[in-house]
């Protein structure tokens, strides 16, 4: 079966400081892989999705960039952290789209 | 470009009552899937219900349902017999191109 694996759960980092957050999709092959934002008590905001190694599309300009090395790993980059990068970030997965997507349990960032 | 509406930002319930939450879309295709997610305090992004627009017949999963109006463009989810644990915000779901479009969201509260 396939599985979503993303960490670290909670992260605190002060401001300017640099930020890796990764994702890794386990029992499946070149999944299309998503990184989302979200604030408390609001929606989801599509960063970065990716439907293949290398292959990188931005959907908002921000402070932040991703990668995906391999097949099945999806990382989320920043050189220096905003303070308006705090949130709630999800990483998600898909096969075909008609079966939605499989969703990490997420990363609470706090920047200070 | 597609687009979700929930016009709806928060819902609440007595336990074991009835709750409809609503959602409009709007698309050109003939054929595609719609989804309804439900992200509980834990913040996990869980798949409740999926629904296939070429299948005249709602969905169902236990206590889930949803009443699809094709022509209406229209997609909502009812839950029956309200649980506390059915206390969460619940998005709806759209595939456009290699992703999926979410709703703004509704947050539900299941009373006691």
């Amino acid at each position: 079966s396939q599985t979503i694996h993303q960490w670290p759960a909670t992260l605190v980092q002060p401001v300017g400081s640099p930020l890796s957050l990764e994702c890794t999709v386990e029992g499946t092959s070149n999944p299309n892989l998503y990184w989302y934002r979200q604030a408390a008590g609001r929606g989801l905001q599509l960063l970065f999705y990716s439907v293949g190694i290398g292959q990188i599309s931005s959907e908002v300009p921000q402070n932040l960039s991703a990668s995906r090395p391999q097949d099945r790993q999806f990382i989320l980059s920043s050189k220096k952290l905003l303070l308006s990068d705090s949130g709630f970030y999800l990483c998600a997965w898909s096969g075909v789209l008609n079966y939605g997507y499989t969703f990490g349990s997420g990363t609470r960032l706090t920047v200070v | 470009a597609q687009t979700v509406t929930q016009s709806q930002p928060e819902m609440s319930v007595q336990e074991a009552e009835t709750v409809t939450l609503s959602c409009t879309y709007d698309t050109s295709e003939n054929n595609y899937y719609l989804f309804w997610y439900k992200q509980p305090p834990s913040r996990q992004m869980i798949l409740v219900i999926r629904q296939e627009a070429y299948k005249q017949q709602n969905a169902t999963e236990n206590r889930f349902s949803v009443n699809f109006q094709k022509a209406a463009k229209s997609f909502s989810l009812k839950i029956s017999d309200s649980q506390l644990g059915d206390t969460a915000m619940y998005f709806c779901a759209f595939p456009y191109g290699n992703k999926l479009v979410f709703g703004a969201g509704t947050i539900l509260r299941v009373k006691s």
